[in-house]
């Protein structure tokens, strides 16, 4: 089946430092690119989406850029903070498959 | 304010047993979404409907079945549970099909 590759699996930083997460995927007609951020034992929330008529999105601290010609999108923490610690998934649309989800970034934000 | 529930949110049941698992939303999503959430394994689409009368299998949907027979509730019926589908699983909704999903609390489901 489709795949969304996410890279990296962990990822610890300082706190105050940038983070960035990377999502690869496969189906050139997808055009809505979301990233949610779960906390531990709680739902999915967005944080942060782009679609593919911009390649960047910003808001505050938060920003995704895309690269539709090698077909990743990237997500930017700045200045991270402790309360930024969490699983962070991308999802790609996926024909006949409505989204399908990276398999997670667990990020560490080190006091 | 609009809001997308789930009941049970904790169920414990044996093997071989048909459970239902219940979604319901007062956004007045035409979408909804079905997932499962596994360590390793992220978010995986089990069933989503556009619209009501409408259903459609996703990635991970052998043994279990969804209805759509009103906007507001996708029920998830899993027909004679199996230990492999111990899980949480998440309902979401959505606006557009392409657009940001709500997802609910969760339920985590056992199956001893």
């Amino acid at each position: 089946g489709e795949n969304v590759e996410q890279h990296p699996s962990t990822l610890s930083v300082q706190e105050g430092d940038s983070a960035v997460i990377k999502c690869t995927y496969s189906d050139s007609a997808s055009n809505y690119f979301p990233w949610y951020k779960q906390e531990l034992g709680k739902r999915p929330q967005l944080i942060i989406d782009i679609r593919s008529n911009v390649g960047e999105k910003k808001d505050q601290r938060i920003a995704v850029t895309l690269n539709k010609t090698a077909k990743h999108f990237s997500l930017h923490i700045t200045e991270t903070q402790p309360e930024d610690s969490a699983v962070y998934f991308c999802a790609a649309p996926v024909y006949g498959q409505n989204f399908v989800f990276g398999p997670g970034t667990r990020l560490s934000v080190l006091p | 304010d609009a809001e997308i529930t789930q009941s049970p949110r904790h169920k414990i049941t044996e093997t071989g047993r048909q459970v239902t698992l219940a979604c319901h939303q007062t956004w007045n999503h035409n979408n909804m979404f079905w997932y499962r959430q596994d360590l390793g394994h992220g978010l995986r689409l089990i069933h989503y409907s556009y619209g009501v009368q409408d259903t459609n299998k996703g990635e991970v949907s052998d043994g279990y079945s969804v209805s759509r027979s009103n906007t507001e509730d996708l029920p998830l019926t899993l027909e004679s549970a199996a230990s492999s589908q111990t899980s949480v699983y998440f309902c979401a909704s959505s606006d557009l099909a392409q657009g940001q999903q709500y997802f609910g609390p969760g339920t985590r489901l056992t199956v001893t």
